[in-house]
């Protein structure tokens, strides 16, 4: 079994609507981040958490939100999505001190 | 703030060929340096990485040299196959940064040709 998965894999879905995705490790790693991946402009962070209680900011945080339901489990929601936001999505955890980080497969979004 | 540099691609090679992938980068601190590899349909997978100064990372015939002196870390391999294609990308991260993520560059398309 995968050590990281996220669901869906693909979402379609129409401007202003909201949306979570979710992630789910079994690393037991302290540490899930999520990034957004663009054709030709790599991988972005927009949000990362070190613990249950500890929840940041990333790079291109505007327009979404998280929430830390647990150490395994990491969710992104978009409150009202925009075309702009189409994109490949990653969740991926890692645990000090390594900075090794482990990647889910990607949810691959399209917004209307 | 810190960045990573790579080359643009697309890369097209004929198997068997040689492979470099060059890597620089800007850091404030000591970081730690990696090259990702996300093959079609899939997710990024470490491949190598290096953790101080001339240490050389390697995997499946990828290697990388930590070089604090030219703040690189450029990507080699002897010999590619077909199976090699995919996107790498390089990335670094700061140990005891405060945020304690990865820095990616924009990533290199590697396409090899039988």
């Amino acid at each position: 079994d995968a050590d990281v998965t996220q669901t869906p894999r693909n979402r379609i879905t129409k401007t202003g609507k909201r949306i979570m995705l979710e992630c789910s490790q079994t690393k037991g790693h302290d540490r899930m981040y999520w990034y957004r991946q663009d054709p030709g402009l790599g991988l972005r962070l927009i949000y990362y958490s070190f613990d249950v209680k500890d929840i940041n900011k990333g790079e291109i945080s505007d327009g979404y939100s998280v929430s830390r339901q647990a150490q395994a489990k990491f969710s992104l929601s978009l409150e009202s999505a925009i075309p702009n936001q189409t994109a490949l999505y990653f969740c991926a955890t890692s645990d000090p001190p390594t900075d090794t980080q482990y990647f889910g497969p990607g949810t691959r979004l399209t917004v209307l | 703030g810190d960045s990573v540099t790579q080359m643009e691609g697309p890369v097209t090679l004929s198997e068997e060929a040689f492979l470099t992938i060059n890597c620089t980068y800007t850091a404030t601190g000591y970081p730690s340096l990696f090259w990702y590899v996300q093959y079609p349909g899939e997710g990024l997978q470490l491949l190598l990485k290096a953790t101080k100064a001339d240490d050389k990372g390697s995997n499946k015939g990828f290697e990388a040299t930590y070089r604090k002196e030219t703040t690189s870390f450029h990507l080699e391999k002897g010999s590619v196959q077909v199976s090699d294609s995919a996107v790498y990308f390089c990335a670094l991260s700061v140990s005891g940064g405060s945020q304690g993520n990865l820095i990616f560059g924009k990533g290199t398309k590697l396409s090899v040709k039988p």
